[in-house]
């Protein structure tokens, strides 16, 4: 069974510092990686896909990364603001199925 | 687009009361889903369905019940509510393209008591 794993599990970094976020999955057999955003009591806001056979995609300040073969993927945040403060997930698709990580909760500090 | 809506947005139930939640998108996408978000626990796949007519277990589907008559609506059904059940419930569709991207709705707020 895929299992996805996000860490950390929560981080808290001054504003206008880049930051990482880790996502890691068990079964290299997946279709995409899909990273999502979600405010407090909201829905999930897709932020970036990136399909198996690419190994990168960027959309502003957001930069994700894609290693197969070792299971990993990365959220890159550049120049972090307070507006990015938030949760995120990573989910990877796998036959029909959707696979969540956890999240990583992001704070970003005035 | 509306995109991926749903309704109600809360609802509180009491234990052993049913109700079904809505779900409907107007993107014309084949692949419908319903998670279930418990805090700190992630996401769990409820049900599933890959067009009209077809519907399929997630992980977690015991006193739940689906059904796709259409392409457009996919609601899930509880039956005999239990507080275990208190969750935030969404819906998401995915396109049709090659890149499978999930769209979600706004979710629903269940409380049982």
């Amino acid at each position: 069974k895929q299992e996805v794993t996000q860490i950390p599990a929560a981080l808290s970094v001054p504003e206008g510092e880049n930051l990482v976020l880790n996502c890691s999955f068990t079964d290299s057999a997946i279709y995409n990686l899909q990273w999502f955003r979600q405010d407090p009591g909201k829905g999930l806001t897709s932020l970036l896909l990136i399909q198996s056979s690419q190994r990168e995609q960027t959309s502003g300040r957001l930069n994700a990364s894609l290693d197969k073969s070792s299971g990993r993927s990365t959220l890159y945040i550049a120049a972090s603001q307070p507006g990015d403060s938030a949760t995120y997930l990573c989910a990877v698709i796998a036959g029909n199925q959707f696979y969540f990580g956890t999240g990583t909760s992001l704070t970003v500090i005035p | 687009n509306a995109g991926v809506t749903q309704t109600p947005k809360f609802r509180i139930l009491k234990i052993g009361q049913s109700m079904t939640l809505q779900c409907a998108q107007d993107m014309n996408h084949n692949y419908m889903y319903w998670y279930r978000q418990d805090p700190g626990m992630g996401l769990k796949l409820i049900y599933y369905s890959v067009g009209a007519g077809i519907t399929d277990k997630g992980e977690v589907p015991n006193g739940y019940n689906v059904s796709r008559s259409t392409t457009e609506d996919f609601p899930l059904r509880l039956e005999l509510a239990a507080p275990s059940q208190t969750s935030v419930y969404f819906c998401a569709s995915i396109g049709t393209g090659e890149s499978y991207e999930q769209y979600f709705g706004p979710g629903t707020r269940l409380t049982v008591t």
